[in-house]
Formats: structure tokens, C-alpha cells, sequence
């Protein structure tokens, strides 16, 4: 049981480049999200997906973009890196049935320290 | 709005020592309240949640809804609780966590 995993772990970008941060989760979780941490800001949220399917935006969702075909995965995409990306995002899943003791908690991955130079 | 406030960023106290992370949220509804821990090379974790009452690793918090704060409290302080802790918001429905700006916690020998 992996729990959920990113990759890259690290990478770096130039002005304009495109990429895809990968997550998976290995739960059976209809619940994924993915954040970014930046000093002194806290997580904010980039976009969420309560199921297969749908997705929808966060808090700050521009500059980004989210697929969401099976339940395990839920990559990331920035069209047009900007030096503003530069930042460590997160993946995360949660429990989504009625065990009211184990919704909401959610489990991360390690992070991916992005750099758009 | 769904927000949540940790308005220190640095906190640091002397082993043994009381420590008290401060944590306050706004929300129209009932909120459901958790606190995060990242250690040093470790990845974000649940440390402890509102509504399981318990105590992890000497940690409590507790909900007062008349002052909208989630306050995590630890009498005693170990060089071990040394990281950043997160206060998180989740709103109904079950999805949508909104943290924190975090506060690193500091313990010195």
C-alpha cells in the first residue's frame, strides 16, 4: 500500500515551458486535490475532484489544469510555466464513504518542489 | 467565506515549556477542524481532528465556537515536536480542506 504518490520529485522549468506533476493513490479515495505550499502562505488549494470525472477549481486553479479519467489518477498540468509557479505541490486524497471517523482526514504525497527560471 | 487564521509564523519555547499554537477560523456552517504536522522530511499528516476528543502525542485541542478558535495546546514541549503545524478548515460535504498559513514550531534544548 503506497498511499499516494507524485512525480517529479523535483524540476526545473524555463519561462513557458509545459509540464505534468503525476499523482496516484493506491486507497480506492474518490476525493484527490492538489495544493501548493508557499513560505509563509500555507497550502492553497489548485483544484479538487470528488470522483472520476469532475473536477472543479480551488482557490488559486489559474495557470493550471486537472484531468481526473480513473479514480487512482489526478495529474497536474501547467501550460505556460511562470516564474509565480515556482512553488512545492502536493497531492493529496481522502475517504469519501459515511465512516464519519475517517472522513476528511487527508494523506499527502511528498511533494514536488517545482523552479520555473 | 471558508477561512482560517494562524497568526504566528514562528513560535519557539524551551523544552518543558507550555506551547500553544494558535488557530481561528470563520465559517457559516459547522466546521470541522483538524491539525496538520509536517516534520522535517516527512510528508504532512493528520495529527489530530475536532470531532475524536483525544490526545496525540501529548496534543489537544479544542473547538470554541463562541471565539471561532481551534487552539493546539501541549503542556510539556519536546524537542521532538519541533515542525510546522497546520490549522485546516473542512467545509460541509466533506471536501475542500482550506489550511492555514502555518506556524513553525520551534523547541530548544
Amino acid at each position: 500500500n503506497a498511499g499516494v504518490t507524485q512525480t517529479p520529485k523535483f524540476r526545473i522549468l524555463k519561462i513557458g515551458q509545459s509540464m505534468t506533476l503525476q499523482c496516484a493513490q493506491d486507497m480506492n479515495h474518490n476525493y484527490m486535490y492538489w495544493y501548493r505550499q508557499d513560505p509563509g502562505m500555507g497550502l492553497k488549494l489548485i483544484y479538487y475532484s470528488v470522483g472520476a470525472g469532475i473536477t472543479d477549481k480551488g482557490e488559486v486553479p489559474n495557470g493550471y489544469n486537472v484531468s481526473r479519467s480513473t479514480t487512482e489518477d489526478f495529474p497536474l498540468r501547467l501550460e505556460l510555466a511562470a516564474p509565480s509557479q515556482t512553488s512545492v505541490y502536493f497531492c493529496a486524497s481522502s475517504y469519501s464513504g459515511g465512516d464519519v471517523g475517517k472522513a476528511g482526514e487527508l494523506f499527502f504525497g511528498e511533494g514536488s518542489r517545482l523552479t520555473v527560471l | 467565506a471558508q477561512r482560517v487564521t494562524q497568526p504566528e509564523k514562528l513560535l519557539s519555547v524551551f523544552k518543558g515549556a507550555p506551547v500553544e499554537l494558535k488557530c481561528n477560523y470563520s465559517y457559516s456552517g459547522s466546521p470541522e477542524l483538524f491539525w496538520y504536522v509536517q516534520y522535517s522530511r516527512q510528508r504532512l499528516q493528520l495529527l489530530l481532528r475536532h470531532i475524536s476528543r483525544e490526545s496525540i502525542k501529548g496534543f489537544t485541542a479544542d473547538l470554541n465556537k463562541g471565539e471561532t478558535s481551534f487552539h493546539l495546546k501541549k503542556p510539556f514541549a519536546q524537542e521532538e515536536d519541533s515542525a510546522m503545524y497546520y490549522c485546516a478548515s473542512l467545509g460541509t460535504g466533506g471536501f475542500k480542506t482550506i489550511f492555514g498559513a502555518g506556524t513553525r514550531l520551534f523547541v530548544k534544548a
